[in-house]
């Protein structure tokens, strides 16, 4: 079957470094996104990897390992208001997004 | 637990066509769903909200006529494309929820739409 773990919630500090995991099982792969969600709100893209390696994007940087079916978000210099839930999600074969659980991130100033 | 379905995965139509979609919450009662459009490597934009048993509430620039949507049961929403155009083509995604103080949004796999 199809499967993507990721923690359920994590906590850490502000102005520390924090990193969101994300294992995936799936039939075929045609790219990883990262979304960031705050409660009552729609996700918001924050990326896409296709290919190995690390993509880096101010404060947040995503990696990449396809061998290993593994993903991590990187958070730098946490703000409070980076407190949200995180959600991975794989575009297998067939296009089809297929949805981790979400972590739910905890800044504590 | 949770888990949301979407019908079809996929469709291809001719322009002018419609196109019914189904979001259904399998194990779980939701009592608001949500429709989204995912632009390529972009955010999902949410088209609308609807609640069991009422009119859904669009948001801003997403036409109600073309876009309907109905909630008829605490397990299923349909959005249907009317008069479909090739700027439809898009991936189409639901998420429903439980409602009262859980915000907690579950994802369908989305449906990918391709109007010729």
């Amino acid at each position: 079957g199809q499967n993507i773990d990721q923690p359920t919630e994590m906590t850490a500090t502000e102005g520390a470094i924090v990193q969101i995991n994300c294992t995936y099982q799936t039939s075929g792969f045609n790219g990883l996104f990262w979304y960031q969600q705050h409660a009552g709100e729609a996700p918001t893209f924050l990326s896409y990897n296709v290919l190995d390696g690390l993509e880096e994007k101010g404060r947040f940087s995503s990696f990449l390992s396809r061998s290993k079916g593994y993903s991590y978000l990187l958070l730098k210099e946490l703000q409070m208001k980076d407190s949200a839930s995180y959600l991975c999600a794989v575009m297998d074969s067939n296009y089809q997004l297929i949805w981790g659980a979400g972590t739910k991130l905890i800044i504590k100033p | 637990g949770a888990v949301v379905s979407q019908h079809p995965s996929r469709v291809i139509c001719k322009s002018g066509t419609s196109v019914k979609i189904e979001c259904r919450s399998l194990d779980f009662q939701a009592t608001t769903m949500f429709w989204y459009r995912q632009f390529p490597k972009k955010s999902l934009m949410l088209m609308a909200t609807s609640n069991e048993g009422s009119k859904a509430t669009y948001e801003q620039g997403v036409e109600k006529d073309k876009f309907l949507i109905n909630h008829a049961s605490l397990t299923l929403s349909t959005l249907t494309v009317t008069s479909a155009h090739p700027e439809d083509s898009s991936f189409y995604i639901c998420s429903a929820a439980t409602g009262g103080d859980s915000y907690e949004q579950y994802f369908g796999p989305g449906t990918r739409l391709t109007v010729t």
